[in-house]
């Protein structure tokens, strides 16, 4: 199942400008993961924040966590054509004794050189 | 780094043929597997959760008869789709989780996928 949300779908910019992604969820969270995914190929762990987190940082990329708006935001600085991607969210969530990530829809990332 | 391989990366396949894709954790032990499916320009679609040992838990509306799931070691879980028809074709991606005892610390692991066309 899918429970995250994240906007905008489609993000097109220019190299060397910011970046923003979000992602909002629905239920209560430990922790929220952002990956990155190259077309056809696997995914990519970027950052990991915790629900009493509200703020990480790792090189050019800045996360924020709202759990009172249960929403997340990537933010990739002086981004590069290298950039180009699909961007996914994921929360945890625990099903009987098996813990399992929730997916958001994805943003695609076009950095135009 | 946690390493998780997957094999093949490719196939190409008759409908009505049964097809067998490999999931490896090669540097940890692995106590639960996870197999998802992604179709194109869309997100992950959780199939099943597998953990060593033990029968697989398949998400609502996977048909666990046509997708077998074997966690037979600590390293190795295949998944098999059966009697496979062009709309199985899809991206096959598994991960992998240590099942660390701090389950906080705990995370998945992923391979690189596996491109199944079905013709």
């Amino acid at each position: 199942s899918q429970q995250g949300e994240e906007d905008p779908q489609a993000l097109s910019i220019q190299e060397g400008e910011n970046a923003t992604m979000n992602c909002s969820y629905k239920t209560s969270i430990n922790n929220l993961q952002w990956y990155r995914q190259n077309s056809g190929r696997g995914l990519v762990h970027l950052i990991l924040i915790r629900s009493n987190e509200r703020e990480k940082h790792s090189g050019r990329l800045r996360v924020t966590l709202d759990t009172s708006k249960k929403s997340s935001s990537l933010l990739i600085t002086a981004s590069r054509a290298a950039d180009t991607a699909s961007y996914f969210c994921a929360t945890d969530e625990w099903a009987g004794n098996n813990r399992k990530l929730i997916w958001g829809l994805g943003t695609s990332l076009a950095v135009n050189p | 780094g946690a390493v998780v391989s997957q094999h093949p990366s490719r196939v190409i396949c008759k409908s009505g043929t049964s097809v067998k894709i490999e999931c490896r954790s090669l540097d940890f032990q692995a106590t639960t597997m996870f197999w998802y499916r992604q179709f194109p320009k869309q997100s992950l679609m959780l199939m099943a959760t597998s953990n060593e040992g033990s029968k697989a838990t398949y998400e609502q509306g996977v048909e666990k008869d046509k997708f077998l799931i074997n966690h037979a070691s600590l390293t190795l879980s295949t998944l098999t789709v059966t009697s496979a028809h062009p709309e199985d074709s899809s991206f096959y991606i598994c991960s992998a989780s240590p099942g660390l005892a701090d389950i906080k610390k705990d995370t998945q692991y992923f391979g690189p996928g596996t491109r199944l066309t079905v013709l």
